[in-house]
């Protein structure tokens, strides 16, 4: 059964045009991660939330925010995707912050 | 900051040949190690990990990795692959830092084809 699940599997947005990934766990951890990973790349860290703590990367553009509403879910808001932001998103979490993570799927998004 | 370096972007072999893929971090304070795959099709998962102790670890499938703390390295080794292991190989780092840590940061990977 899955454990970390992301909707959509793909999301195909407009130059500019806000668009929200979903990012749900069933195992009750407490670390929930959003990484981006651009082809022939390393995922990169772009922000994460210890419960209700959010820790955000330092290069992590402003264009990119997140919300945690209960420990189950947490999204991904690109308020104004560029071209260069077609990438795939991975969700991940962990019980705690040095634990092993459990990734989803991930969320490959295309920006037209 | 820590940084992760995997030397081999693309690694080919045969069928029962040994494998070793190499991993190298930056960063002077204590940090747990890992090494996670991501089949075709697949979302990544964890290989095996490091955290303290026995600085050699077993994981699954018959990978296993040596933390040298002097080379800050960790490099991943098999020794004999099977086509099944044709993945993605990551190697990321955790540093820990003020009673917690700081998230993963990853390497670029390594594309591993195993030729039948």
């Amino acid at each position: 059964d899955a454990m970390v699940i992301q909707n959509p599997r793909y999301q195909v947005t407009q130059f500019g045009k806000p668009v929200t990934l979903s990012c749900s766990q069933t195992l009750n951890h407490n670390v929930m991660y959003w990484y981006q990973q651009k082809s022939s790349q390393a995922p990169k860290l772009l922000f994460h939330y210890y419960d209700k703590d959010f820790n955000n990367e330092a290069d992590t553009p402003d264009n990119f925010q997140s919300r945690r509403p209960n420990t189950s879910f947490c999204f991904l808001d690109i308020r104004s995707p560029g071209l260069g932001d077609a990438a795939m998103y991975l969700c991940a979490t962990s019980r705690t912050a040095v634990e092993k993570l459990f990734f989803g799927s991930g969320t490959q998004l295309s920006v037209l | 900051a820590q940084s992760v370096s995997q030397h081999n972007h693309h690694v080919i072999l045969s069928e029962a040949a040994s494998l070793e893929l190499g991993c190298n971090y930056s960063y002077g304070g204590t940090v747990n190690l890992f090494w996670y795959v991501q089949y075709p099709g697949q979302h990544l998962q964890l290989l095996l990990k490091y955290f303290s102790g026995d600085p050699l670890v077993k994981g699954i499938k018959g990978f296993e990795a040596e933390f040298i703390k002097s080379k800050f390295s960790f490099n991943l080794r098999k020794p004999s692959v099977q086509w099944s292991d044709t993945a993605e190989y990551f190697c990321a780092v955790n540093a820990q830092s003020g009673g917690g840590a700081d998230g993963l940061t990853f390497g670029k990977g390594t594309h591993l084809i195993i030729q039948p």
